[in-house]
């Protein structure tokens, strides 16, 4: 069965990084993209962006461009966001979630990863 | 940029019929997606390209989309539907969510 493993929560001062990881299993690695989405304490969801797992190109909603990287190590199934200069309000849940590329449906999520920013 | 907009709450009685609504500019000309979030757990699809459900979820789970609004529909709501719903589609390649709507079941 499909599944999407992170990284366990992460705590940082302002303005350190902090590197998420998504482990999948279950289904063929590059044949999906991955989004990130985030959502603040006690607010909506908020897409990040996604990465082409096969070709590594990015794509980032507004407001997320500079700070925030995506990779992925095709060779353990994982993908990872990477975030520097933190920000207080850069505390929220982070999740990876699958998408199929062709039909763009989100269908499995990983379980989140709380990154709380606090000095 | 595009908007999604939702009800903030919407409350229904067991066993009666919940809708919630989602809003854009001629959404009817995107798809929409819809999730469910219970407390402390991550968005679960229950509605894709505007009224297919995935597998595993309930036919009381029902979808549409028509001019400028899509609606998730759930007939015969029970306790266990209570929780907050987003709906999502796509533009210029990247995904909108709606702010979300928290369905109280009482």
């Amino acid at each position: 069965q499909v599944q999407l493993v992170q990284s366990g929560s992460e705590l940082r001062k302002p303005g350190a990084s902090v590197k998420v990881s998504c482990k999948a299993s279950g289904y063929t690695f590059t044949s999906h993209v991955m989004s990130w989405v985030r959502q603040a304490p006690g607010q909506g969801l908020e897409w990040i962006g996604w990465i082409n797992v096969n070709t590594g190109t990015p794509t980032f909603a507004q407001g997320f461009t500079g700070r925030f990287v995506f990779s992925v190590d095709t060779s353990v199934a994982t993908a990872y966001l990477q975030i520097s200069s933190l920000k207080t309000e850069d505390t929220a849940v982070y999740y990876c979630a699958r998408v199929t590329d062709t039909a763009m449906i989100t269908d499995y999520w990983g379980q989140g990863t709380l990154v709380t920013v606090s000095s | 940029s595009y908007e999604l907009t939702q009800p903030p709450s919407v409350s229904v009685s067991p066993g009666q019929t919940a809708s919630i609504s989602c809003s854009g500019d001629k959404l009817e000309k995107k798809y929409t997606f819809w999730y469910q979030q219970r407390p402390g757990q991550s968005p679960l699809l229950v509605m894709y390209q505007d009224d297919k459900r995935p597998s595993g979820i309930p036919e009381r789970f029902s979808g549409s989309n028509s001019g400028n609004s899509a609606t998730l529909t759930i007939s015969g709501t029970q306790p266990m539907d209570a929780a907050d719903y987003y709906c999502q589609t796509w533009d210029s390649g990247t995904a909108i969510f709606g702010g979300g709507t928290s369905l109280t079941v009482l």
